[in-house]
């Protein structure tokens, strides 16, 4: 089982729409979640971080479940701008003497007119 | 402006000729990371630093090398690049292991 997984898509939905993204992960441990979005052959930038009591950033809501060691994201109202690949990271808990971030493959979304 | 700079953006080589890759980051932090990311394999993680002088390998080491003798540089090292290390390359820094992680702009590598 892949410590991180995610559904690769693609997401086609029309401009407003709104998509819900879902990611599971392995390690019971782990406390630090986050979001990051990658466009096209450029660097993965920090969407949000995941907070237990869930969080929202404008169109973007995420949401962690611990007992099912899940994360999600919904984005509503969807634009074209918001073609991306998203992807899941968690950490992974102390392995190997350390607490590194692990990343999933990541979801593409394509919003189209 | 916090930022972490990798050069060059893009290379192509050929098989045996050594290659490095440069990084540095302007935030101070002291965790720097390289990884590699392959359609379908997402990002993995190939060396990666605590501080100055403290490196180690992370999931797939095999064919690069790295150092850290300042704290701001991490470069990357292929000293015999073959074809199956054409790829796109991040580097990256954050305060701590798994805190969030800020991302250089990619190095494209090809190697023919």
């Amino acid at each position: 089982r892949k410590e991180v997984e995610q559904d690769p898509g693609p997401f086609n939905v029309p401009e407003g729409a709104t998509v819900a993204f879902n990611c599971t992960y392995s390690n019971s441990a782990s406390q630090s979640f986050f979001w990051y979005r990658q466009d096209c052959r450029k660097e993965p930038k920090l969407l949000m971080s995941v907070y237990s009591s869930g969080n929202e950033d404008g169109r973007f809501t995420a949401q962690l479940n611990r007992a099912s060691q899940y994360i999600s994201l919904l984005i509503r109202d969807s634009k074209l701008s918001d073609s991306a690949t998203y992807l899941c990271v968690v950490n992974g808990g102390f392995s190997g003497g350390y607490n590194k971030l692990i990343f999933g493959a990541g979801t593409r979304l394509a919003v189209h007119p | 402006e916090a930022q972490v700079t990798q050069n060059p953006r893009y290379l192509i080589t050929v098989t045996g000729k050594k290659l490095t890759v440069t990084c540095s980051q302007n935030m101070n932090h002291e965790y720097m990371s390289w990884y590699r990311q392959d359609p379908g394999l997402g990002l993995r993680q190939i060396y990666y630093s605590m501080n100055v002088e403290v490196t180690d390998k992370g999931d797939v080491p095999e064919g690069y090398k790295v150092s850290r003798k300042e704290k701001r540089n991490f470069p990357l090292i292929l000293e015999s690049p073959s074809p199956n290390q054409t790829s796109l390359y991040f580097c990256a820094s954050s305060l701590a292991t798994y805190t969030e992680a800020f991302f250089g702009q990619g190095t494209r590598l090809t190697v023919v």
